[in-house]
């Protein structure tokens, strides 16, 4: 069975810095790209990065770029996403998830992980 | 940059009635590279359409999908009381983004 398990979210202050991670199961993970996806309180859904399988490229939406890190360790099954410089409107829910290319489309979502930036 | 406009906002419906979804690109989305997610309050998106037309593993008939070009419908042929939620539709582009509509809240009337 497919999992996708986020971790690390919390309470940060305006400026600081946070890391999410995902660990996946139940499937070969180096064999995937992977995405994150953040939702704000009560809103819609937004890309924000993209690794691919083999780490390269990557891919960022323009209000993360410069701040926000992709990574992943394929040894380890887990992907990572480091959060520099956090804003008040990076607060939301961060869900992980799987590509599928054919066509391209997310098959898999993590459950998500909460990021509250505030002070 | 594609922007995905989906409407109605809200829709109203009875179990038992059929839902129509429209989703509508502002360019034309590549070899339907459109999909379509269900979530439901405190839970995680889920497939349930890729390709435009093609269902996800374990979604019932019931769920259609249609469309090409800029156009395109999920259809819910009779709605289920687990089927209120919001819906998305998703495109990706070679830019590359990943897209996705403001979404489409499906409420019991």
């Amino acid at each position: 069975e497919v999992q996708l398990v986020e971790s690390g979210g919390g309470l940060v202050q305006p400026g600081g810095s946070l890391r999410v991670s995902c660990a996946a199961s139940g499937f070969t993970f180096s064999s995937y790209s992977m995405i994150w996806v953040r939702q704000a309180p009560g809103q819609g859904l937004e890309w924000i990065s993209y690794i691919s399988a083999t780490t390269s490229p990557i891919y960022y939406v323009d209000s993360v770029k410069g701040r926000f890190t992709i990574s992943r360790d394929n040894a380890k099954n887990s992907l990572y996403l480091q959060m520099n410089n956090l804003r008040a409107e990076d607060t939301a829910v961060y869900y992980c998830a799987r590509v599928d290319w054919a066509p391209p489309h997310l098959d898999y979502w993590g459950q998500g992980t909460l990021v509250t930036v505030s002070s | 940059e594609v922007v995905l406009t989906q409407s109605p906002g809200t829709l109203s419906l009875s179990p038992g009635e059929r839902a129509t979804l429209s989703c509508r690109a502002s360019q034309t989305v590549s070899s339907n590279f459109l999909a379509w997610y269900q979530q439901k309050p405190g839970q995680a998106p889920r497939l349930l359409m890729s390709g435009a037309s093609s269902r996800a593993t374990g979604i019932p008939d019931r769920f259609s999908g249609s469309g090409s070009g800029t156009d395109f419908t999920l259809t819910i042929s009779r709605l289920e009381p687990e089927d209120f939620a919001v819906y998305y539709c998703q495109q990706y582009s070679s830019s590359p983004e990943w897209t996705f509509g403001q979404g489409t809240k499906v409420e019991i009337k």
